[in-house]
């Protein structure tokens, strides 16, 4: 089945404790990106990356980490994640182009930051 | 830069009713333009597109017209039901590889 997987689901941590969100594609997609949920402001992009190596930022990418090692994985790092980074996110990928590609989204990630 | 803007929800409709849901955007250039739903708890998923001015996307009784010269890209449904309760989210997908979405509408279909 294609998928974007995530995972945790859901995390409760706690200021300054680096953490990883992994997202994974079994789509054989060149792009991928990290959304931000939050009431009131819709999705806003974080980083995206249109192929293995190349990473780029988005609308919002203070206080966050991405790398592309692989074609199909493309981890979030929080290194020393803070209240305001408590949000819903989701990881998302395309096939190459994007502009004119339906983005698959992952399930979320719920994430609570005490 | 770009931006989408869409109407604020929440929205609340008996079921069978005409649902309409505005948006408009700003960017440069010729963007594409898609509408994806959220259902509770659940990732979006894409419910239709358009690629050019004056194209027509259409799914599930949805459809929504690209107009460049309104800068708008309107979803509406004729007769909803209670499974059309979701969050709609309009978004802009532009040569900057980057996509921007509006502040989602929330819709409940009530029966």
């Amino acid at each position: 089945e294609a998928q974007v997987t995530q995972n945790p689901r859901y995390l409760i941590t706690v200021t300054g404790k680096k953490l990883t969100v992994t997202c994974s594609q079994n789509m054989n997609h060149e792009y991928m990106s990290w959304y931000r949920q939050d009431p009131g402001l819709g999705l806003r992009q974080i980083y995206y990356s249109m192929n293995v190596e190349v990473t780029d930022k988005g609308d919002v990418p203070e206080g966050y980490k991405v790398s592309r090692k692989e074609k199909r994985n493309f981890p979030l790092i929080l290194e020393s994640p803070s209240p305001n980074q408590t949000s819903l996110y989701f990881c998302a990928s395309s096939m190459a182009g994007g502009i004119y590609n339906e983005q698959f989204f992952g399930p979320g990630t719920r994430l609570t930051v005490l | 830069g770009n931006s989408v803007t869409q109407m604020e929800g929440p929205v609340t409709l008996s079921e069978e009713a005409f649902l309409t849901i505005n948006c408009t955007y700003t960017a440069t250039g010729y963007p594409s333009l898609f509408w994806y739903v959220q259902y509770p708890g659940e990732g979006l998923q894409l419910l239709l597109k358009a690629t050019k001015a004056d194209d027509k996307g259409s799914n599930k009784g949805f459809e929504a017209t690209y107009r460049k010269e309104t800068t708008s890209f309107h979803l509406e449904k004729g007769s909803v039901q209670v499974s059309d309760s979701a969050v709609y989210f309009c978004a802009l997908f532009n040569n900057d590889y980057k996509l921007s979405f509006g502040a989602g509408t929330t819709v409940t279909v009530r029966a």
